[in-house]
């Protein structure tokens, strides 16, 4: 079984250019997962989709991060403008659907590094 | 709210050493799950342990073990006679465990302890 990929691995950008970062979950899994770590900070949640269907974005730091979930497949997560502060470690995790086993253990991803200068 | 608090920030020891490393947690839930997870260079998050908040039994797994105490609010990850292979940052965390459909199994963080073993 096919882990949790995540692309690019690293990406450098200028303050207020668009950034696209991509996960793809393990196949099946309902649950899809964005986290990110600010440099010296805790990993902090973002948001979570079940299926396509946004599910808790209560985490998102505000309306330049948008996320998607097309067909409920892999998802994207777009920061734009960019900034500074938005430099960090963006992890994607996936889990199955609620009440099959081991339902709510998260696979994590490598993580996108993201830098903005 | 939630919150994972790891104080260690960074741990050396020698190769065949005991380690510990803390976690203590906050939560206002009832019914909670706590995990540790694992940062190997290569930087994925690695799975090593879900526990619910039902079972204080401690587990072990080879040489890893863990010690959870609700009535200090800890989750302690002890490895045992330590090797190379385990330096990593190692992460506790914390999820609901009552999915209610609205809701989440979001994870909190601690910011997480970086162990290194010297050979």
């Amino acid at each position: 079984e096919a882990g949790v990929t995540q692309f690019p691995s690293h990406s450098v950008i200028e303050k207020g250019q668009t950034v696209t970062l991509r996960c793809d979950p393990i196949s099946g899994h309902d649950n899809l997962y964005w986290y990110r770590r600010v440099m010296g900070k805790e990993i902090k949640f973002l948001l979570h989709f079940v299926k396509e269907s946004k599910q808790d974005e209560s985490g998102m730091p505000n309306n330049r991060f948008l996320a998607e979930r097309t067909g409920g497949t892999y998802s994207t997560l777009k920061v734009q403008p960019a900034e500074l502060e938005d430099s960090g470690v963006y992890f994607c995790a996936s889990s199955r659907a609620p009440g099959l086993p081991s339902y709510n253990e998260q696979f994590f991803g490598p993580g996108t590094r993201l830098t903005v200068l | 709210a939630q919150k994972v608090t790891q104080a260690q920030t960074e741990i050396s020891v020698v190769e065949k050493e005991d380690v510990t490393l803390d976690c203590v947690y906050e939560t206002r839930d009832t019914t909670y799950y706590l995990f540790w997870y694992k940062q190997p260079p290569s930087g994925e998050l690695v799975f090593l342990i879900r526990r619910n908040s039902f079972d204080e039994q401690n587990e072990i797994s080879g040489r890893y073990s863990w010690n959870f105490q609700k009535s200090t609010s800890s989750f302690n990850f002890t490895i045992t006679a330590s090797q190379v292979v385990d330096s990593a940052v190692y992460f506790c965390a914390l999820s609901e465990a009552m999915y209610s459909g609205a809701g989440s199994y979001q994870l909190t963080f601690g910011k997480g302890t970086k162990l290194s073993v010297i050979p």
